[in-house]
């Protein structure tokens, strides 16, 4: 069965640096997504992308966060300058279709560590 | 906004027998959907078992199931026969139907441990 693979599955930095987050939805899927669980709590929904761009975001997704679809198959998470708080597991998921009823599959998390 | 409570932030289970799984949630939507997804020590969230608001009868997955009272806005998830792979964290979610907003609405999650 096809799955969403993400990578690094750990990757520590330090504070103040860039870090790229990299995921491979499954490949007929339509609908991206990144979600956060910072130790110990719930998921919490980043963003949302359709159709090459974001179609919604938390209030957690500001200006240090960004998503790119480079080049039809990854859907990448970038975080220009990290923080201490940034720390915690990032989750990509996509969905085949607007159904609702359709389940988000999820990767199996990347773990950042901010140092 | 919508919001999903898991009150109970632990339960144990004896091997083989059933325990209920509580989640109630809010909403001014009479149209959406509910999940309950798993997430063992590796940390992968998995999908154990979905319900459509509309449909009246209860979603059943072998020995999961779920009981849904929309009026009440429960949604509880029942898991007959534990077995020690059913340990881990669980996590009820919300989506909405209205177009526009396919993302997921979680609780806080609810640790399950399995005694042997």
């Amino acid at each position: 069965e096809p799955e969403v693979t993400q990578t690094p599955s750990h990757q520590v930095t330090q504070m103040g640096q860039e870090v790229i987050l990299r995921c491979v939805p499954i490949s007929n899927h339509l609908y991206f997504y990144w979600y956060r669980q910072i130790l110990g709590q719930k998921v919490e929904f980043l963003v949302s992308f359709y159709n090459n761009e974001i179609s919604e975001k938390s209030e957690i997704f500001d200006d240090q966060f960004s998503v790119e679809r480079p080049d039809g198959s990854n859907f990448t998470l970038k975080i220009r300058s990290t923080k201490l708080e940034d720390s915690a597991m990032y989750f990509c998921a996509s969905l085949p279709d607007s159904l609702g009823n359709s389940p988000l599959h999820f990767g199996n998390g990347t773990r950042l560590t901010v140092t | 906004a919508q919001t999903v409570t898991q009150s109970q932030p632990e339960m144990s289970v004896q091997e083989a027998e059933t325990v209920t799984l509580s989640c109630t949630y809010d909403t001014s939507e009479s149209d959406y959907y509910l999940f309950w997804y798993k997430q063992p020590p590796s940390r992968q969230m998995i999908l154990v078992i979905r319900q459509e608001a509309y449909k009246q009868q209860n979603a059943t997955e072998n020995r999961f199931s779920v009981n849904f009272q929309k009026a009440a806005k429960s949604f509880s998830l029942k898991i007959s026969d534990s077995q020690l792979g059913d340990a881990a964290m669980y996590f009820c979610a919300y989506r909405s139907a209205m177009g526009g907003s396919e993302k997921l609405v979680f609780g806080k999650g609810m640790k399950l441990t399995v005694n042997p």
